[in-house]
């Protein structure tokens, strides 16, 4: 399966900033997709980006709160913007893979907003 | 609306003994499951899946049931092992937008006491 590796790990940012979050796949793949977890809740899909067009962003999650990039087929960002304690999560990237198209998750990155 | 819903946060088995996560939906559409495994500060870890046509699909000490009419699923592991001890999720989704649109539960939490 594919390797997945996130940046940064975790982080402790500041209300009102942005942090983005790098996601590198070890292979090319079409479909890359950013979750949020936050505390005691499961995971949430926030958006599907695939390279070369716009995210699509769920039900309750919007371009200008999270900006999220696809400059080719190993790599995808996700900004958390003008962040709120609210914003603390764990955030992580998954990719598609395999006939039976599950999906495989980076390890994620442990945001604290104070 | 939780549409996947695992309705125990927490488990504890003995080990050698045998470990059943349960996990309901709602959603008629789902037709394909999977089981996610998660280590702190580790991102989820694909275990099993099952699609609608079948009732079992079993993979070495995991095994998945399906049951379609009662909408339940439920994951056996036997022998459970120290090793087992770790966050269990359970996500559905349809085969035709297969990881773009997994829908997670809520996670029961698995300790095997030695």
């Amino acid at each position: 399966s594919a390797v997945i590796s996130q940046k940064p790990s975790r982080d402790i940012c500041q209300r009102g900033t942005s942090l983005t979050i790098q996601c590198q796949v070890d292979s090319q793949v079409t479909m890359m997709f950013w979750y949020r977890q936050q505390p005691g809740q499961s995971l949430t899909l926030i958006a599907t980006a695939n390279q070369g067009s716009e995210a699509t962003y769920e039900s309750g999650f919007v371009i200008d709160k999270f900006p999220i990039s696809r400059p080719n087929l190993t790599f995808s960002t996700l900004t958390v913007s003008n962040m709120s304690p609210e914003d603390s999560s764990i955030y992580l990237c998954s990719v598609e893979e395999g006939t039976n198209t599950e999906a495989f998750f980076g390890q994620g990155t442990r945001l604290t907003v104070v | 609306d939780q549409q996947v819903k695992q309705n125990s946060p927490s488990l504890s088995v003995q080990e050698g003994r045998i470990s059943i996560l349960n996990c309901d939906y709602t959603n008629s559409m789902f037709d394909y499951f999977l089981w996610y495994k998660k280590y702190p500060a580790e991102g989820p870890t694909f275990l099993i899946s099952i699609s609608s046509i079948k009732d079992k699909n079993e993979d070495g000490r995991f095994t998945v049931f399906l049951n379609k009419s009662a909408k339940h699923l439920s994951l056996h592991i036997v022998p459970s092992q120290p090793g087992d001890s770790a966050v269990y999720f359970c996500a559905a989704s349809d085969l035709i937008q297969g990881a773009q649109k997994l829908v997670f539960g809520q996670g029961t939490r698995l300790t095997i006491n030695p």
